[in-house]
């Protein structure tokens, strides 16, 4: 397995409460992407990374930012959690030459209440 | 709405046999197509990619075709086993752009022994 942790891996949060997710990759690779799990919808991509302080939006980016100041680290910030947003996050990496092959997370499951 | 769709939600087949799963895309500008697939529990892991100029390519028990003409992907797995049972994703790199994937709602595998 790719070298990617994701914490915290469960979190039950109130609606309204700051959330922050944390990606974390051993493998130096130069992209990273946050997406969102839910039944009947596919993965769909929240906010990608293509380098350090280089982010740009996703599919699904309303609600949601992100950070990378370490190579290594991706984080996913739910300013304010709604209802909506409860869902399986993933976090995937890939290198640019091939972006396409993109390895992925464990996943984190947040359930806002 | 989403450019990548499947055609059947679910596909049963017998170990031993072939199993075909389809897709289809409406965007001409992207450049790749990916073959994901997803275990229960787990994160979507890379199984094989296409890219636009070529119409099939082969892996270990996989075969891809792309057929531009009518916007069709399909992942063939040749002698199903029971460790192919797994949700399956196509997905691809939305108007060629680096890094976005649009990922389709999946197709799941069950494998009967």
């Amino acid at each position: 397995d790719a070298g990617i942790t994701q914490s915290p891996r469960h979190k039950v949060t109130e609606t309204g409460t700051p959330v922050t997710l944390r990606c974390h990759q051993t493998e130096n690779h130069r992209y990273m992407y946050w997406y969102r799990q839910d039944p009947g919808h596919g993965l769909r991509l929240i906010h990608y990374s293509y380098g350090v302080k280089d982010t740009d939006k996703g599919e699904v980016s309303d609600g949601y930012s992100v950070s990378r100041s370490k190579t290594e680290d991706f984080l996913l910030t739910l300013e304010s959690a709604t209802s909506s947003q409860t869902s399986v996050y993933f976090c995937a990496i890939s290198e640019s030459s091939v972006y396409y092959e993109q390895y992925f997370g464990p996943g984190t499951r947040l359930t806002v209440t | 709405g989403e450019s990548v769709g499947l055609h059947l939600p679910t596909l049963s087949v017998q170990e031993g046999d072939n199993s075909i799963i389809n897709c289809a895309y409406s965007n001409s500008a992207s450049d790749y197509f990916i073959w994901y697939k997803q275990e229960s529990g787990k994160g979507p892991q890379f199984i094989i990619d296409i890219r636009s100029n070529m119409d099939k390519r082969q892996g270990q028990r996989v075969t891809v075709l792309l057929n531009k003409t009518v916007k069709h992907l399909s992942l063939q797995i040749a002698a199903t086993q029971p460790g192919d049972s797994a949700v399956y994703f196509c997905a691809e790199n939305y108007g060629g752009s680096q890094g976005n994937l649009i990922f389709g709602k999946g197709t799941k595998l069950s494998v009967k022994p």
